[in-house]
């Protein structure tokens, strides 16, 4: 059974960089594609993007693109969303998520525990 | 790509039956049959209710139902328990390996 583990909470300053971890364990990392979703405080989730580490393409929401970077490193079966030029309405739980069922397709059944990230100066 | 659009709110008594809407465009929900639901209790991760518009994960209640009819993508829990009070999130392929999803809708349970 596949698990995704982040890395744990940040605290940053406007204008600085994030970088969080989602470590998967338990099977075959690179057959899935890895999404990042954020969730501000009160407010609904947001699709920022994803990758798919065995074609190692990336693929952003515009909203994101250009401060967004989402990189794997297969050696340690670990996916990587570089967050930068933040400001204070990046506050938020920052997910990842994935699918490994076999029996469904595009959906997320699989996600991590979420990572909160605060911008404050 | 613009949020799809969910009712901010519902409400039913435990043993009723209560549909969440979910409505896009014909970029997205329309277009790609493949709307995807998510429960989110408070502090937690989200979980798949949902996929491909009708399809249940393994295990999941046969009490959680989705169908789907142009651009809208629609919820249906019936037999409302207790437990089923909790957020409730639509999300759509985009496209490109893109995905947006709705705004969120809070399930009460009076």
């Amino acid at each position: 059974q596949v698990h995704l583990v982040q890395s744990g909470t940040e605290v940053k300053k406007p204008g600085s960089s994030v970088k969080v971890s989602c470590q998967a364990s338990g099977n075959t990392f690179n057959s899935y594609a890895i999404s990042w979703v954020r969730q501000a405080p009160g407010q609904g989730l947001e699709w920022m993007g994803g990758i798919i580490p065995i074609f190692g393409t990336t693929n952003y929401a515009q909203n994101f693109q250009g401060r967004v970077t989402i990189t794997t490193d297969e050696s340690t079966s670990t996916a990587y969303m570089e967050l930068s030029s933040l400001r204070s309405e990046d506050t938020a739980v920052y997910y990842c998520a994935s699918l490994v069922s076999t029996v469904i397709t595009h959906a997320f059944d699989i996600w991590g525990q979420g990572t909160l990230v605060t911008v404050s100066s | 790509q613009s949020a799809l659009t969910q009712p901010a709110s519902v409400s039913g008594s435990p043993g009723q039956s209560i549909t969440i809407s979910c409505t896009g465009t014909s970029s997205d929900v329309g277009t790609y049959n493949l709307v995807s639901w998510y429960q989110q209790h408070p502090g937690k991760a989200p979980k798949l209710m949902i996929s491909e518009g009708s399809k249940r994960p393994s295990g999941l209640s046969n009490r959680f139902s989705g169908s789907q009819s142009g651009n809208t993508a629609s919820l249906t829990i019936s037999g409302l328990q207790a437990e089923d009070e909790a957020d409730y999130y639509c999300c759509s392929y985009a496209g490109s390996s893109t995905w947006v999803f709705g705004g969120g809708t809070k399930l009460t349970v009076l």
